[in-house]
């Protein structure tokens, strides 16, 4: 069984598309987020949801736009998709108000924009 | 803020030889720490977390590291590197306090040669 499960694994598609990544995750976990990884490998959050509530949102483009249908699933959709969005987006989760736990990821998405 | 230092951009070890990665955190309380790796083409798994408690903790694959809190560093070690030890490696921190997104360091990248 997975736990933080991400699809698509890899996506290619052209400029000015619009694209969806879908996030599940079978922990029960309250909170989500979506990280980008870029070409250097560095890793930075996006959004953070609990409970399906926007919490966190790091000055991304308005072109990002996560949606939490419950609170096991959050997506991101991207508008207009430009070269510089081309990075590996990771989504995870973990419990809210439990300590001592780490953050689960999923496989990540490798966004190709051509 | 919160932020993670990896002072080694790219690391090359002999099989059977000793590694350790460096990693200095800056925060304002004591954090939650993580080490996670990330093989080429694949996700992040976590090595070893600390939360409290022993300043040495264990992680898989016969990793250990260290918190000092003195030099707000948690290195992590291996006595004898395997070849398929080679990976990215991210040391992350994390507040106690709500469920706050990981903050990564840029990584650290670890070849193994014969």
């Amino acid at each position: 069984d997975t736990a933080v499960s991400q699809t698509p694994k890899y996506l290619v598609t052209q400029m000015g598309n619009d694209k969806s990544i879908k996030c599940e995750q079978n922990l029960g976990h309250d909170t989500m987020y979506w990280y980008k990884q870029d070409s250097k490998k560095f890793l930075k959050i996006m959004f953070s949801y609990n409970n399906k509530e926007l919490i966190i949102n790091e000055t991304v483009p308005n072109r990002f736009s996560p949606k939490s249908p419950d609170k096991a699933h959050l997506n991101l959709h991207i508008n207009s998709l430009e070269l510089g969005d081309s990075a590996v987006y990771f989504c995870a989760s973990t419990p809210l108000g439990v300590k001592n736990t780490e953050a689960f990821f999923g496989q990540g998405t490798r966004l190709t924009v051509v | 803020a919160q932020s993670v230092t990896q002072p080694d951009i790219h690391i090359t070890v002999s099989e059977g030889a000793s590694l350790e990665l460096r990693c200095n955190y800056s925060y304002g309380a004591t954090p939650y720490l993580f080490w996670y790796v990330q093989s080429p083409g694949q996700g992040l798994q976590l090595l070893l977390k600390y939360f409290s408690g022993d300043t040495l903790v264990q992680g898989i694959k016969g990793f250990e590291a260290e918190f000092k809190r003195s030099q707000s560093s948690f290195n992590l070690r291996k006595p004898s590197v395997h070849w398929s030890d080679a990976a990215e490696y991210f040391c992350a921190v994390g507040a106690r306090s709500g469920n706050t997104p990981l903050v990564f360091g840029k990584g650290t990248r670890l070849s193994v040669i014969a």
